[in-house]
């Protein structure tokens, strides 16, 4: 069955520090990739997503994921973290064009030093 | 920037009671989802609402549940004959396009903390 891979389910850095989480699927065919994040008590927002073209995507707040077709991966990275930073991240898989649902990893515990 | 609203934000319902969940998605979305999210899992998918259809639902989605689009703004998830295993985190999210495709993501909500008693 297709799924999403975290492997890593609690990370603790100090600020400044750099920063990589790992994703993993297993899917032969096209995919739609997304990192949400979700902050003590809010929502899921989306962070960045990969649907074409250039595999480095830029999100929002200094974080970037590259999409490695070969490794079926889409590690998110981020040079320098912040306290605000601490939230849980989810990284998630649409399967192809037509796929309406999302398949979610298991999540991320990201705790940040200050 | 508009926003998916979920309503309650909690909701406790003693076990075998049906309970209501509704999701406001952004007015211009057409298509509607509900995930939800056990105590320390993953989130899963429940089911997709197009054109007032399901369009994919999961194994989670057994026949107790149900979808709704009562009027032209909320869209309401409906779980009869509650289990325990029914507490969960449900997340509504809306989206312009299938799946959140050319590149119009999916859009989610605050979450209704269910809990069954």
């Amino acid at each position: 069955a297709q799924s999403v891979s975290q492997h890593n389910h609690h990370v603790i850095l100090s600020e400044a520090a750099s920063l990589e989480l790992g994703c993993n699927y297993s899917y032969g065919g096209t995919v739609n990739l997304f990192w949400y994040v979700q902050y003590p008590g809010q929502h899921l927002q989306l962070l960045l997503k990969y649907f074409s073209g250039d595999p480095l995507v830029k999100g929002i707040k200094g974080f970037e994921a590259e999409f490695i077709k070969s490794k079926f991966s889409f590690n998110l990275r981020k040079p320098s973290v912040q306290w605000s930073d601490t939230a849980e991240y989810f990284c998630a898989v649409r399967l192809d064009s037509s796929a309406s649902k999302i398949i979610f990893g298991s999540g991320t515990r990201l705790s940040i030093r200050p | 920037e508009p926003e998916v609203t979920q309503t309650p934000s909690h909701q406790v319902t003693q076990m075998g009671q049906e309970v209501i969940l509704r999701c406001v998605p952004i007015s211009n979305h057409l298509y509607f989802y509900w995930y939800r999210q056990i105590l320390g899992q993953k989130v899963e998918f429940l089911v997709s609402f197009y054109n007032n259809e399901i369009s994919e639902k999961s194994e989670i989605f057994d026949d107790r549940f149900s979808v709704e689009r009562p009027d032209g703004s909320n869209f309401t998830l409906k779980i009869r004959s509650t289990k325990l295993e029914d507490s969960a985190m449900y997340f509504c999210a809306s989206s312009t396009l299938v799946g959140g495709g050319n590149n119009q993501p999916q859009h989610f909500g605050d979450g209704t903390r269910l809990s069954i008693l």
